[in-house]
């Protein structure tokens, strides 16, 4: 059974850092793309960072390139996102999600439950 | 850079109802790029369409996706009291995995 866990949500000050975890269960984030997305209060879903399944190939939307880098430890099956130079727009739940071009789905196809950042002074 | 357009925005319907929401994109793309996804409050997303056409696991036949080009439609068929929601469509694949706005059904 697939599960992704996040942690490492937490307030932070503006300018500050903060890195966020999902341990994942059930398959291997090798073997998988893998994404993080956000949902800022209210409002709609954000694509923040991917990672395809190669670990080679990342990317990010200019919202928060060069400031946010997406990794995976694959001893520990686990996804990271370490975010710095937050900002308040950055207050947002951070999910950790599966891609499954693996199993042949062009999609995000499990979603983890999400961590809180918020970002205030 | 691709954006998604989702209309409407609010849709107010009742049970039973067939409804199709639309997912207008800047420029053209592949139909296999295309997925859908429903979000209840205090709730992840959940994938329903990927491929624009291909129900995900679980997913009822009630809904189904279409489309290609720059234009694509999540129709369902006969609504549900559990598919008042939030629906979203996403680019995905490549170095791009944007979403739409979203569209929010409500029940009337």
């Amino acid at each position: 059974q697939v599960q992704l866990v996040e942690s490492g949500g937490g307030v932070v000050q503006p300018g500050g850092s903060l890195r966020l975890s999902c341990a994942a269960s059930g398959f291997a984030v090798s073997s998988y793309g893998m994404l993080w997305v956000r949902q800022a209060p209210g409002k709609g879903l954000e694509w923040v960072a991917v990672t395809w399944s190669d670990g080679i190939n990342k990317y990010y939307p200019d919202s928060v390139k060069g400031r946010f880098t997406i990794s995976r430890d694959n001893s520990r099956n686990t996804l990271f996102l370490e975010m710095n130079s937050l900002r308040v727009e950055d207050t947002a739940i951070y999910y950790c999600v599966r891609g499954g071009v693996a199993a042949g789905i062009q999609g995000a196809d499990h979603w983890g439950q999400g961590t809180l950042v918020t970002v205030s002074s | 850079e691709i954006v998604l357009t989702q209309s409407p925005g609010t849709l107010s319907l009742s049970p039973g109802e067939r409804v199709t929401l639309s997912c207008r994109a800047s420029q053209s793309f592949s139909s296999r790029n295309l997925a859908w996804y429903q979000q209840k409050p205090g709730q992840a997303p959940r994938l329903l369409i990927y491929s624009a056409s291909s129900r995900a696991t679980g997913i009822p036949d009630r809904f189904t996706g279409s489309g290609s080009g720059t234009d694509f439609t999540l129709t369902i068929s006969r609504l549900e009291p559990e598919d008042f929601a939030v629906y979203y469509c996403q680019h995905y694949g490549g170095s791009l995995y944007t979403f739409g706005q979203g569209t929010k059904l409500e029940m009337k």
